[in-house]
């Protein structure tokens, strides 16, 4: 069974300072990998993915997450944190193939507090 | 686009009473899913449809809960009897399968069980 883990429910940086948040997962063949954003009393926003390719990959608002196939990461990187940025995160893998239903499988999300 | 919209954006009711959330999926889209979030649980998948047909009901907690999707622009989710332990978020997700992959998610129904 496919899974991702998310260690830290909590992550805080203090803006202008490099931020990371961790994500790991688990499947049993090549991932397809997602990074969500949840602002308060909003839906979930697509950030970037990892499909296949190059395994850094760039998305929305300056973010980049690096996939590491030994390691089965994929952490959500910003060089320079904005208070804006102060939300929710989630990790989200699903089995790549080449047909059929694939269950996408959401981590439990990651606070990220940006401190001023 | 508009994007996903749900309604209503809020509910509040009493338990025993029947509760249906509404969804429209993004034009085009051809897969649609129902989640719910809670604190304790997390992101949850009720249901997916593909092409409008039910594909993986597995997260759909009890028969109390049903969901349909009569046509590629519209689905509900009925809860009849809703119960307080029902009280969550409820998100619809459409997406394009096979091409895109990323889900779009609507705003939410925030439902309160009395």
């Amino acid at each position: 069974a496919q899974s991702v883990a998310q260690p830290e429910d909590q992550v805080n940086v203090a803006e202008g300072n490099p931020l990371t948040v961790k994500c790991t997962y688990s499947v049993s063949g090549n991932p397809y990998l997602f990074w969500y954003v949840q602002y308060p009393n909003r839906g979930l926003q697509f950030l970037l993915k990892y499909i296949t390719g190059d395994n850094l990959v760039k998305g929305s608002y300056g973010f980049e997450a690096e996939f590491n196939k030994s390691q089965t990461s994929f952490h959500l990187k910003k060089p320079s944190a904005l208070v804006s940025d102060s939300a929710l995160y989630f990790c989200a893998v699903r089995e790549s193939n080449s047909g059929g239903y694939q269950k996408v499988t959401f981590g439990t999300g990651t606070k990220l507090q940006v401190i001023p | 686009d508009a994007g996903v919209i749900q309604s209503p954006r809020h509910e509040v009711t009493e338990m025993g009473q029947e509760v249906t959330l509404r969804c429209k999926p993004i034009s085009g889209h051809n897969s649609l899913f129902w989640y719910r979030q809670t604190m304790m649980r997390g992101l949850e998948l009720l249901i997916y449809f593909n092409n409008n047909v039910p594909i993986d009901d597995s997260g759909m907690p009890e028969d109390r809960f049903s969901a349909k999707m009569p046509n590629a622009s519209f689905s509900t989710l009925k809860i009849q009897p809703s119960e307080p332990r029902d009280s969550a978020v409820y998100f619809c997700a459409s997406t394009l399968t096979g091409l895109e992959e990323t889900q779009y998610f609507g705003p939410g129904t925030r439902l309160l069980v009395l």
